[in-house]
């Protein structure tokens, strides 16, 4: 079975552009988490999907983020007009229900 | 204010040695704790869980011991090997309704010297 999906790996944008991150849960699951780690920390919970709905996005900054989980497709994390503070690695996980299983991340870097 | 901390930034060891890394937590009302591995360009991978009605548990190589009355957690890795270098980062799992919600501490890195 295929784990968790994420692309991009490396993410480049200038200040101002926007970034799109994808993340293919595993087979099976409905359940979709968003994570930001900056260097040299630990994961902060960011936003809960499930399909077609936003459970809870506490962890999310109020402006300039936004996820989603459509009935077809991966989920997005789209950040407008990306600051360099936007910098940091993106982790997705999935769960079926309980279990959270992790993605590789994607990388942002603004520049 | 609630969170999930660990004692050591770093920790070095000795290959075949065992490892023993720490966590404080704050918020009693946790259901469960979990360790989880993180190596380098990597996601976390999971390692061991306990339930916060348990004070150990074991699992291949690695044990985990709750302490409730201190808020205690470690994680102990015997015989350490090279392949053990990574972040640990131990976490809290407070379980609402439908989903689990994971509140993970800033991390301890581990590194095992041949």
């Amino acid at each position: 079975n295929a784990g968790v999906m994420q692309n991009p790996r490396h993410l480049v944008r200038r200040r101002g552009q926007e970034a799109r991150l994808r993340c293919s849960p595993m087979k099976g699951h409905s359940h979709v988490y968003w994570y930001r780690q900056l260097p040299e920390e630990g994961l902060k919970f960011m936003v809960y999907l499930q399909k077609e709905n936003i459970i809870d996005e506490s962890g999310m900054p109020k402006e300039r983020f936004s996820a989603e989980f459509p009935k077809e497709g991966p989920s997005i994390l789209r950040i407008q007009q990306v600051v360099r503070g936007d910098s940091a690695a993106y982790f997705c996980a999935s769960s079926r229900q309980y279990e959270q299983y992790f993605g590789p991340g994607t990388r942002l870097t603004v520049t | 204010g609630e969170s999930v901390g660990l004692h050591l930034p770093t920790l070095s060891v000795q290959e075949g040695d065992n490892s023993i890394i720490n966590c404080a937590y704050s918020n009693s009302a946790s259901d469960y704790f979990i360790w989880y591995k993180q190596e380098s360009g990597k996601g976390p991978q999971f390692i061991i869980d306990i339930r916060s009605n348990m004070d150990k548990r074991q699992g291949q190589r690695v044990t985990v011991l709750l302490n409730k009355t201190v808020k205690h957690l470690s994680l102990q890795i015997a015989a350490t090997q090279p392949g053990d270098s990574a972040v640990y980062f131990c976490a809290e799992n407070r379980m609402k309704t439908s989903y689990d919600k994971v509140i993970f501490g800033p991390g301890t890195s581990l590194s095992v010297i041949p």
